[in-house]
């Protein structure tokens, strides 16, 4: 099983939709989480933190369930330039060094006209 | 204020060479990160330094090493080039290590002929 996982995509959406993002980790000691963003064969942008009371930026909103051990990421309104890959990503607990931090393989977005 | 910066931008290199590939990170940050992103998969951790050491390193062979100099730039060397190196390498520094804030540079795209 995969550290981090995502829901596979691609996602095709028409201009003002709402779209949900899942992702599940495996590693139950896990203590932060995120979503980056990646334009096509570019570099990963942190796009937000995931916090255990749920988080909103804008049109976005981030929630966390540590219990199912599972993270999404919800887009309102969606806009021609949320297009991109949406990665989750979470902290890999490593004693004493602070830990790493393992990336999901990435869902697509495609929003259209 | 300069973002992390890779060089070069694109390395063509046959099978069996050496490549070496360059990252600055933001001035002020301490830690390192390189990522190797194959077409079509996600990142998978290749290395973290931080204050000039190794602090952790993912599953890959000893071909890929690296190192990071007194002013935290840093260096991956990847040895006896074999096809399936061919990936986009990704630098990411953080400003300390164990911050997860990472902030990543474009990338070298790596062609192994």
């Amino acid at each position: 099983r995969k550290e981090v996982e995502q829901d596979p995509g691609p996602f095709n959406v028409p201009e003002g939709a709402t779209v949900a993002f899942n992702c599940t980790y495996s590693n139950s000691a896990s203590q932060s989480f995120f979503w980056y963003r990646q334009d096509c064969r570019k570099e990963p942008k942190l796009l937000m933190s995931v916090y255990s009371s749920g988080n909103e930026d804008g049109r976005f909103t981030a929630q966390l369930n540590r219990a199912s051990q599972y993270i999404s990421l919800l887009i309102r309104d969606s806009k021609l330039s949320d297009s991109a890959t949406y990665l989750c990503v979470v902290n890999r607990p490593i004693y004493n060094q602070g830990g790493k931090l393992i990336f999901g393989q990435g869902t697509e977005l495609s929003v259209k006209p | 204020e300069a973002g992390v910066t890779q060089s070069p931008t694109h390395l063509i290199k046959t099978r069996g060479q050496q490549a070496t590939l360059r990252c600055s990170p933001i001035s002020g940050h301490t830690s390192v990160y390189w990522y190797q992103q194959a077409l079509g998969l996600g990142l998978q951790f290749l290395l973290w330094y931080d204050e000039g050491e190794e602090r952790n390193r993912g599953n890959f062979p000893p071909r890929f090493s690296g190192r990071q100099f007194p002013n935290y730039s840093s260096e991956l060397n990847v040895n006896a080039l074999e096809l399936e190196d061919s990936a986009l390498y990704l630098c990411a520094s953080s400003f300390r290590g164990g911050d997860e804030k990472l902030f990543f540079g474009s990338g070298t795209q790596l062609s192994v002929l």
